[in-house]
């Protein structure tokens, strides 16, 4: 199983739509979650850190499961610059290093 | 500068000789990273510094592939003998220290092997 793993889509939805990623780790010690969003030929930027009790930023809500070691990304009223690539990203454990999905291709469309 | 630097940003070489990627991290970011992204694909870890040791240093592919840290700042990341599998975009990547801390990355160095 890989450590993180997430439906590399594309994601092809209208704008003003409601949209939702899944993510699942392996690693059941991780700590730390994020979602990172990366644009073509863009460097991954921090979209939001995911808490344990789940977070909204704007349009943006993000929830965890560690029971089911998954994490969430919920996406409403869709924007045309919304189109990304979005990263789950989790800290493996007692390392330093994130471990990055390889990502789900959103693409908003007029 | 406020985030976190990358030089150069572009770099073309033919194969078989060595590179040398640069990375600036943000100020009092102790925690630094480089990754590798092919086209099209996901990032690759390499390696990770905390201070000026790596404790972590499993994703560097090959021993071709070095890295170190001074002065708890600048970090080079070397390819000697580049082989065009290593052409892909660096990334470098700093936090203020491990754990939840984000990290922020650099714009990245494309690296093209002829």
């Amino acid at each position: 199983r890989k450590e993180v793993e997430q439906d590399p889509g594309p994601f092809n939805v209208p704008e003003g739509a409601t949209v939702a990623f899944n993510c699942t780790y392996s690693n059941s010690a991780s700590q730390s979650f994020f979602w990172y969003r990366q644009d073509c030929r863009k460097e991954p930027k921090l979209l939001m850190s995911v808490y344990s009790s789940g977070n909204e930023d704007g349009r943006f809500t993000a929830q965890l499961n560690r029971a089911s070691q998954y994490i969430s990304l919920l996406i409403r009223d869709s924007k045309l610059s919304d189109s990304a690539t979005y990263l789950c990203v989790v800290r493996g454990g007692s390392q330093g290093n994130l471990i990055f999905g390889k990502g789900t291709k959103l693409s908003v469309k007029p | 500068g406020a985030g976190v630097s990358q030089s150069p940003s572009n770099k073309v070489t033919e194969k078989g000789k060595d590179v040398e990627l640069r990375c600036d991290p943000i100020s009092g970011h102790t925690a630094l990273y480089w990754y590798r992204q092919r086209l099209g694909q996901g990032l690759e870890f390499l390696i990770y510094f905390q201070g000026n040791s790596a404790p972590d240093k499993s994703g560097l592919p090959s021993d071709r592939f070095s890295a170190e840290r001074t002065g708890e700042s600048v970090s080079t990341l070397t390819i000697q003998r580049t082989q065009q599998e290593d052409s892909a975009v660096y990334l470098c990547a700093s936090s203020a220290r491990t754990g939840n801390q984000p990290q922020h990355f650099g714009d990245g160095t494309r690296l093209s092997i002829l």
